[in-house]
């Protein structure tokens, strides 16, 4: 079936380094695509989304990345912070509905 | 302004047993869901309701019952639990008239099933 995935299970950055977190995705038909980000112990919390007309978008340190032809999704966090730690997710939204698909998850360690 | 309630943040529960969680939100939105989250596997769609009175079945729907009587509630029944319900549970709420791709999640309830 169709679903959201990311490439590696684990990152290890140097705290002030530049994070990138990738994702393929399989559903062409997704109208956006999102980034969430999960601290121990707390739910999910957005961090950035891009519609699936948009092949770029900024937001405060974060820029996500959109390639419709090889359909990989990628975020990168500019100049990695100890609070950047946590788990990321990739997830999308087919066309016309509400309900988010979850990828698996990549866990961001940030060293000092 | 709370935004989503879930309660409790803990249970352990023996097999066969039935219990409620619970999930509120005061931000008037319409969309609200449940998911599940076990290690390695992300999160994953219980069920999701789109307004008072209408409720779906989303990826993985067995073993659970929902309801919605008021836009706030959104509570999640386990009949007969059973040891692979044990995982930690997300309800989130998100608006139709704002941003669909923003959900905002509770704190999660993290269930045991012995």
């Amino acid at each position: 079936g169709e679903s959201v995935g990311l490439h590696l299970p684990t990152l290890s950055v140097q705290e002030g380094d530049n994070s990138i977190i990738n994702c393929a995705y399989s559903n062409s038909a997704s109208d956006y695509f999102i980034w969430y980000k999960q601290e121990s112990g707390k739910g999910p919390q957005f961090i950035i989304d891009i519609r699936s007309n948009m092949d770029k978008r900024q937001g405060q340190r974060v820029t996500v990345l959109l390639n419709k032809t090889v359909k990989h999704l990628s975020l990168q966090i500019a100049a990695t912070q100890p609070g950047d730690s946590a788990v990321y997710f990739c997830a999308e939204i087919p066309g016309g509905v509400y309900k988010l698909s979850f990828g698996a998850g990549t866990t961001v360690t940030v060293r000092a | 302004n709370a935004g989503v309630t879930q309660t409790p943040k803990f249970q352990v529960l023996k097999t066969g047993q039935s219990m409620t969680l619970q999930c509120a939100q005061d931000m008037n939105h319409e969309y609200m869901s449940w998911y599940r989250q076990d290690p390695g596997m992300g999160l994953r769609l219980i069920h999701y309701s789109v307004g008072a009175g209408i409720t779906d079945q989303g990826e993985v729907p067995n073993g659970y019952n929902v309801s919605r009587s008021t836009t706030e509630d959104f509570p999640l029944r386990l009949l007969s639990a059973a040891p692979s319900q044990t995982s930690v549970y997300f309800c989130a709420s998100s608006s139709f008239g704002g941003k669909r791709t923003e959900a905002f999640f509770g704190q999660g309830t993290r269930l045991t099933v012995v």
